[in-house]
């Protein structure tokens, strides 16, 4: 089963554009990560937040993180067409980071 | 550094057939993992092993086994292959412990005719 459920499937933007996508989950994580995967490649790690942590930036990313409610978001700013690829979180399923669960993923496309 | 590598990049076997996935990574980290990825359906663990000697069945093992005898490599072997094997498979390295994120190979596109 998946851990970890994005929301949207699917978001198509104009560039320049913020795009948000959301993560929920459903046991206690140590971290919660975000990847992207580029059509037919592998995927890339973007950012990891602790559970502690509450907010966390990188670049153009920023990732929040609310345990209460088991869902984290993940925001691009300043959209450019070569940020179109797949999103997906991912959770530490066995709580030493040797096991992640990852979610179907949230399909972006940005327009130029 | 070359990362993780992955070897094939495609293969075509018939129902029946075995085969072994290559997997290497040069960065001496201690976490390995395999998992399939089918449309619409994220990424699913196969297998992973925490250290050399050392490996445990992820979600979806049926049809599958692992070694790992060294750091490095961490092959898959598909033991007799069978259509709902047509996949696209990742192997995915770390350092040990919660602070670190996975380093993907480019992935193997396994089709079973």
């Amino acid at each position: 089963s998946q851990q970890g459920e994005e929301d949207p499937q699917a978001l198509s933007i104009q560039e320049g554009e913020n795009a948000t996508m959301n993560c929920s989950y459903k046991t206690s994580i140590n971290n919660l990560q975000w990847y992207r995967q580029n059509s037919g490649r592998g995927l890339v790690h973007l950012i990891l937040i602790r559970s502690n942590e509450r907010e966390k930036h990188s670049g153009r990313l920023r990732v929040t993180l609310d345990t209460s409610k088991k869902s984290s978001s993940l925001l691009i700013t300043a959209s450019r067409a070569a940020d179109t690829a797949s999103y997906f979180c991912a959770t530490d399923a066995g709580g030493s980071g040797s096991r992640l669960t990852f979610g179907e993923g949230t399909q972006l496309t940005v327009n130029p | 550094n070359a990362g993780v590598t992955q070897t094939p990049k495609f293969q075509v076997l018939k129902t029946g057939q075995s085969m072994t996935l290559q997997c290497a990574q040069d960065m001496n980290h201690e976490y390995m993992s395999w998992y399939r990825q089918d449309p619409g359906m994220g990424l699913r663990l196969i297998h992973y092993s925490v250290g050399a000697g050392i490996t445990d069945q992820g979600e979806v093992p049926n049809g599958y086994n692992v070694s790992r005898s060294t750091t490095e490599d961490f092959p898959l072997r598909l033991l007799s292959a069978a259509p709902s094997q047509t996949s696209v498979y990742f192997c995915a390295s770390s350092y040990a412990g919660v602070d670190y994120g996975y380093t993907f190979g480019s992935g193997t596109r396994l089709t079973v005719v």
